[in-house]
């Protein structure tokens, strides 16, 4: 059972445009939502996360939006480089019985290509 | 400061042997938690060990297990490999305890199970 539904599976766009990544979830439990980064041969990097009592976050060129209501959230990739081309997870997590204990539970993954 | 860090970086084992991966958490860092990573997929997570004890379990068989050392460093063991455990196992470790969510992964092992 997928918890975390992500989208699109890949996506090119051009040098300066603006990089769009979806991703809905289903557990209302959820209350932390971080976005990773992934280069070929390597373990995820944390980019940026949000709490679900902002609506919006910006971190640079990187923002997430969240909406509560629609259990969606998405990341925004401003002014692409060829250097952000990677592949990109989204997740959730939350506090299990309010132990301090989390898991991540991960989209599929979206492959972004950035072209000169 | 060192970051998470796994060895070995790649294996190659045999359909029904047995194999031991390992995890150095960051500096300060008291919880490790294992994922696996098909090819193509998102990591899916297997458990997470803290004060020596296993504290989450995710949909694994018990051929996968686990242990912490008193160090807070980490193995994953998966005993009798079927092909379908080649993947990328990560490492992941945080702090327990509210608003101490995030979790930084090492660069993992690949294991190949021919």
């Amino acid at each position: 059972q997928q918890q975390v539904k992500q989208s699109p599976q890949s996506l090119i766009v051009q040098k300066g445009g603006i990089s769009i990544i979806n991703c809905a979830y289903e557990n209302t439990a959820f209350d932390y939502f971080p976005w990773y980064q992934q280069f070929p041969g390597k373990g995820p990097a944390l980019l940026i996360a949000i709490r679900p009592d902002v609506s919006e976050k910006k971190e640079g060129r990187f923002t997430i939006s969240f909406n509560k209501s629609a259990k969606q959230f998405s990341l925004h990739i401003m002014d692409s480089q060829p250097g952000d081309s990677a592949t990109y997870f989204c997740a959730a997590s939350r506090n299990r019985l309010n132990t301090g204990f989390q898991k991540l539970v991960f989209g599929t993954g979206t492959r972004l290509l950035v072209s000169p | 400061d060192a970051g998470v860090t796994q060895s070995p970086t790649h294996l190659i084992k045999t359909r029904g042997q047995q194999v031991t991966l390992r995890c150095s958490p960051k500096s300060g860092h008291d919880t490790v938690s294992w994922y696996q990573q098909a090819l193509g997929q998102g990591p899916q997570f297997i458990f997470q060990y803290y004060e020596e004890e296993e504290r989450q379990r995710g949909n694994f068989p018990d051929r996968f297990s686990g242990h912490q050392f008193p160090n807070y460093s980490s193995e994953l063991n998966v005993n009798a490999l079927l092909l379908g455990d080649s993947a990328l196992y990560l490492c992941a470790s945080s702090t327990r305890g509210q608003n101490q969510e995030t979790q930084y992964f090492g660069p993992g092992t690949r294991l190949l199970v021919l």
